[in-house]
Protein backbone atom coordinates (compact mmCIF):
# COMPACT_ATOMS: atom_id res chain seq x y z
CA UNK A 1 0.00 0.00 0.00
CA UNK A 2 1.11 3.34 -0.37
CA UNK A 3 3.14 5.01 2.75
CA UNK A 4 5.81 8.10 3.28
CA UNK A 5 9.37 7.30 4.80
CA UNK A 6 10.93 10.45 6.61
CA UNK A 7 14.58 10.78 7.96
CA UNK A 8 14.95 10.00 11.82
CA UNK A 9 14.92 12.73 14.28
CA UNK A 10 15.78 14.50 16.06
CA UNK A 11 17.61 17.00 14.33
CA UNK A 12 19.20 20.04 15.88
CA UNK A 13 20.29 23.47 14.25
CA UNK A 14 22.21 26.66 14.51
CA UNK A 15 19.79 29.78 13.74
CA UNK A 16 20.53 30.74 10.29
CA UNK A 17 21.50 27.03 9.45
CA UNK A 18 20.36 25.20 6.19
CA UNK A 19 17.61 22.47 6.74
CA UNK A 20 16.92 19.79 4.58
CA UNK A 21 14.26 16.95 6.17
CA UNK A 22 14.37 13.93 3.24
CA UNK A 23 11.01 12.51 2.25
CA UNK A 24 10.41 9.69 -0.50
CA UNK A 25 6.84 7.99 -0.54
CA UNK A 26 5.33 4.88 -2.39
CA UNK A 27 2.27 4.91 -4.43
CA UNK A 28 0.27 4.25 -7.58
CA UNK A 29 -0.77 6.87 -9.80
CA UNK A 30 0.04 10.35 -8.93
CA UNK A 31 -0.39 11.62 -5.53
CA UNK A 32 -0.58 14.80 -4.04
CA UNK A 33 2.36 15.94 -1.36
CA UNK A 34 2.04 17.51 1.35
CA UNK A 35 4.08 18.95 4.37
CA UNK A 36 2.51 19.68 8.16
CA UNK A 37 4.60 21.43 10.92
CA UNK A 38 3.08 20.82 14.48
CA UNK A 39 4.59 23.19 17.08
CA UNK A 40 4.73 22.13 20.59
CA UNK A 41 1.18 21.67 21.99
CA UNK A 42 -0.33 22.53 18.98
CA UNK A 43 -2.36 20.65 16.44
CA UNK A 44 -0.96 19.84 12.73
CA UNK A 45 -1.06 22.44 10.01
CA UNK A 46 -0.84 22.57 6.50
CA UNK A 47 2.83 24.41 5.65
CA UNK A 48 2.94 23.73 1.60
CA UNK A 49 1.82 21.58 -0.76
CA UNK A 50 2.72 20.00 -4.66
CA UNK A 51 -0.11 18.08 -6.65
CA UNK A 52 1.69 16.98 -9.90
CA UNK A 53 5.03 16.31 -10.83
CA UNK A 54 7.81 18.93 -10.99
CA UNK A 55 5.28 21.69 -8.84
CA UNK A 56 7.47 23.59 -6.08
CA UNK A 57 5.16 24.20 -2.76
CA UNK A 58 6.23 27.28 -1.02
CA UNK A 59 5.07 28.59 1.97
CA UNK A 60 7.43 30.99 4.89
CA UNK A 61 10.74 29.92 3.51
CA UNK A 62 10.24 26.56 3.35
CA UNK A 63 10.11 24.54 -0.49
CA UNK A 64 9.46 20.90 -1.53
CA UNK A 65 9.88 19.93 -5.27
CA UNK A 66 7.78 17.14 -5.98
CA UNK A 67 10.30 14.70 -7.58
CA UNK A 68 8.24 11.42 -9.27
CA UNK A 69 11.38 10.12 -10.66
CA UNK A 70 13.10 9.51 -7.27
CA UNK A 71 9.05 9.73 -5.24
CA UNK A 72 10.68 12.19 -3.45
CA UNK A 73 9.60 15.58 -1.41
CA UNK A 74 12.15 16.63 0.59
CA UNK A 75 11.49 19.91 2.53
CA UNK A 76 14.50 22.72 2.73
CA UNK A 77 14.61 26.18 3.86
CA UNK A 78 17.88 28.29 3.44
CA UNK A 79 18.50 29.78 7.21
CA UNK A 80 16.40 28.40 9.89
CA UNK A 81 15.34 30.65 13.19
CA UNK A 82 14.41 29.33 16.45
CA UNK A 83 10.59 29.75 15.80
CA UNK A 84 10.79 27.15 13.15
CA UNK A 85 11.31 24.49 15.77
CA UNK A 86 8.59 21.90 15.39
CA UNK A 87 7.82 18.37 14.35
CA UNK A 88 7.28 18.29 10.38
CA UNK A 89 5.15 15.63 8.59
CA UNK A 90 5.74 14.66 5.14
CA UNK A 91 2.21 13.01 3.64
CA UNK A 92 0.55 11.76 0.56
CA UNK A 93 -2.68 11.72 -0.61
CA UNK A 94 -3.95 9.67 -3.35
CA UNK A 95 -7.59 11.03 -3.76
CA UNK A 96 -8.87 7.78 -5.05
CA UNK A 97 -11.35 7.11 -2.56
CA UNK A 98 -14.58 9.14 -1.36
CA UNK A 99 -12.76 9.54 2.15
CA UNK A 100 -9.57 10.87 0.63
CA UNK A 101 -7.71 9.21 3.41
CA UNK A 102 -3.69 11.10 3.92
CA UNK A 103 -1.22 9.53 4.63
CA UNK A 104 1.24 10.63 7.21
CA UNK A 105 4.90 9.62 7.53
CA UNK A 106 6.02 9.42 11.46
CA UNK A 107 7.54 12.92 11.48
CA UNK A 108 10.85 14.83 12.21
CA UNK A 109 11.78 16.81 15.36
CA UNK A 110 13.43 20.34 14.41
CA UNK A 111 15.01 21.78 17.43
CA UNK A 112 17.03 25.57 16.68
CA UNK A 113 19.11 26.83 18.61
CA UNK A 114 20.27 30.32 18.96
CA UNK B 1 -13.64 30.90 5.70
CA UNK B 2 -13.86 27.49 7.18
CA UNK B 3 -13.18 26.46 10.83
CA UNK B 4 -12.58 23.46 13.26
CA UNK B 5 -12.88 23.70 17.11
CA UNK B 6 -12.28 20.82 19.13
CA UNK B 7 -12.83 20.72 22.99
CA UNK B 8 -12.06 19.93 25.76
CA UNK B 9 -8.07 21.66 25.30
CA UNK B 10 -6.96 19.36 28.00
CA UNK B 11 -8.20 16.26 30.09
CA UNK B 12 -7.34 14.28 32.74
CA UNK B 13 -9.42 11.39 33.66
CA UNK B 14 -9.43 7.30 36.28
CA UNK B 15 -9.39 4.79 34.30
CA UNK B 16 -12.30 3.10 33.83
CA UNK B 17 -14.21 6.28 33.03
CA UNK B 18 -16.02 7.48 30.19
CA UNK B 19 -14.92 9.91 27.71
CA UNK B 20 -16.59 12.11 24.92
CA UNK B 21 -14.59 14.21 22.85
CA UNK B 22 -16.40 16.72 20.44
CA UNK B 23 -14.91 18.26 17.21
CA UNK B 24 -17.34 20.64 15.06
CA UNK B 25 -16.61 22.66 11.70
CA UNK B 26 -18.28 25.59 10.46
CA UNK B 27 -18.21 27.10 6.85
CA UNK B 28 -18.78 23.95 4.82
CA UNK B 29 -21.29 21.33 4.10
CA UNK B 30 -20.52 17.68 4.21
CA UNK B 31 -16.87 17.42 4.92
CA UNK B 32 -15.08 13.93 5.31
CA UNK B 33 -13.91 13.98 9.21
CA UNK B 34 -11.29 12.15 10.44
CA UNK B 35 -9.73 11.31 14.15
CA UNK B 36 -6.37 10.98 14.70
CA UNK B 37 -4.68 10.02 17.91
CA UNK B 38 -0.77 10.80 18.97
CA UNK B 39 1.01 8.55 21.42
CA UNK B 40 4.13 10.97 23.14
CA UNK B 41 6.86 10.87 20.77
CA UNK B 42 5.42 9.14 18.26
CA UNK B 43 3.42 9.45 14.81
CA UNK B 44 -0.09 9.94 13.80
CA UNK B 45 -2.62 6.77 13.76
CA UNK B 46 -5.67 7.91 11.96
CA UNK B 47 -8.76 6.06 14.32
CA UNK B 48 -11.88 6.75 12.59
CA UNK B 49 -12.93 8.30 9.49
CA UNK B 50 -16.43 9.80 8.15
CA UNK B 51 -17.62 10.78 4.86
CA UNK B 52 -21.50 11.55 5.98
CA UNK B 53 -24.04 11.47 8.88
CA UNK B 54 -24.33 8.33 10.56
CA UNK B 55 -21.21 6.66 8.53
CA UNK B 56 -18.38 5.98 10.53
CA UNK B 57 -15.07 3.66 9.35
CA UNK B 58 -12.80 2.42 11.96
CA UNK B 59 -9.33 1.88 10.90
CA UNK B 60 -7.94 0.07 14.34
CA UNK B 61 -9.75 -2.48 16.71
CA UNK B 62 -9.92 -0.29 20.02
CA UNK B 63 -12.28 0.86 23.31
CA UNK B 64 -12.90 3.33 21.27
CA UNK B 65 -15.75 4.55 19.00
CA UNK B 66 -16.67 7.48 17.19
CA UNK B 67 -20.04 8.92 15.89
CA UNK B 68 -21.36 11.69 13.74
CA UNK B 69 -24.98 12.77 14.60
CA UNK B 70 -24.70 15.73 12.27
CA UNK B 71 -23.03 16.95 9.44
CA UNK B 72 -20.63 19.18 10.80
CA UNK B 73 -20.21 17.24 14.35
CA UNK B 74 -17.75 14.05 15.36
CA UNK B 75 -17.28 12.61 18.30
CA UNK B 76 -15.07 10.44 20.11
CA UNK B 77 -16.00 8.41 23.10
CA UNK B 78 -14.96 5.53 25.24
CA UNK B 79 -17.21 3.60 28.10
CA UNK B 80 -13.95 2.61 29.87
CA UNK B 81 -10.71 4.41 29.19
CA UNK B 82 -7.64 2.53 29.79
CA UNK B 83 -3.95 3.24 30.20
CA UNK B 84 -3.36 2.91 27.15
CA UNK B 85 -5.73 5.25 25.44
CA UNK B 86 -3.84 8.30 27.11
CA UNK B 87 -1.99 11.00 23.96
CA UNK B 88 -3.39 13.87 22.02
CA UNK B 89 -6.11 13.37 19.56
CA UNK B 90 -6.62 15.39 16.74
CA UNK B 91 -9.74 15.76 14.68
CA UNK B 92 -9.85 16.80 11.22
CA UNK B 93 -11.72 17.82 8.18
CA UNK B 94 -11.23 17.76 4.60
CA UNK B 95 -13.25 18.12 1.21
CA UNK B 96 -14.82 15.48 0.18
CA UNK B 97 -14.58 13.39 -3.60
CA UNK B 98 -11.46 12.91 -4.02
CA UNK B 99 -9.87 16.39 -3.01
CA UNK B 100 -6.46 16.98 -2.65
CA UNK B 101 -5.89 19.56 -0.61
CA UNK B 102 -5.46 18.02 2.13
CA UNK B 103 -6.60 18.09 6.27
CA UNK B 104 -7.57 20.98 8.43
CA UNK B 105 -6.70 20.03 11.79
CA UNK B 106 -8.17 20.86 15.39
CA UNK B 107 -5.82 22.45 17.93
CA UNK B 108 -6.14 18.61 20.05
CA UNK B 109 -7.00 17.64 23.28
CA UNK B 110 -4.26 16.14 25.61
CA UNK B 111 -6.24 13.08 27.08
CA UNK B 112 -4.34 11.77 30.39
CA UNK B 113 -5.24 8.58 31.44
CA UNK B 114 -4.86 8.09 35.31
Amino acid sequence: GDSVTQMEGPVTLSEEAFLTINCTYTATGYPSLFWYVQYPGEGLQLLLKATKADDKGSNKGFEATYRKETTSFHLEKGSVQVSDSAVYFCALSNGKTSYDKVIFGPGTSLSVIP
Amino acid sequence: SQTIHQWPATLVQPVGSPLSLECTVEGTSNPNLYWYRQAAGRGLQLLFYSVGIGQISSEVPQNLSASRPQDRQFILSSKKLLLSDSGFYLCAWARGAGSNYGYTFGSGTRLTVV
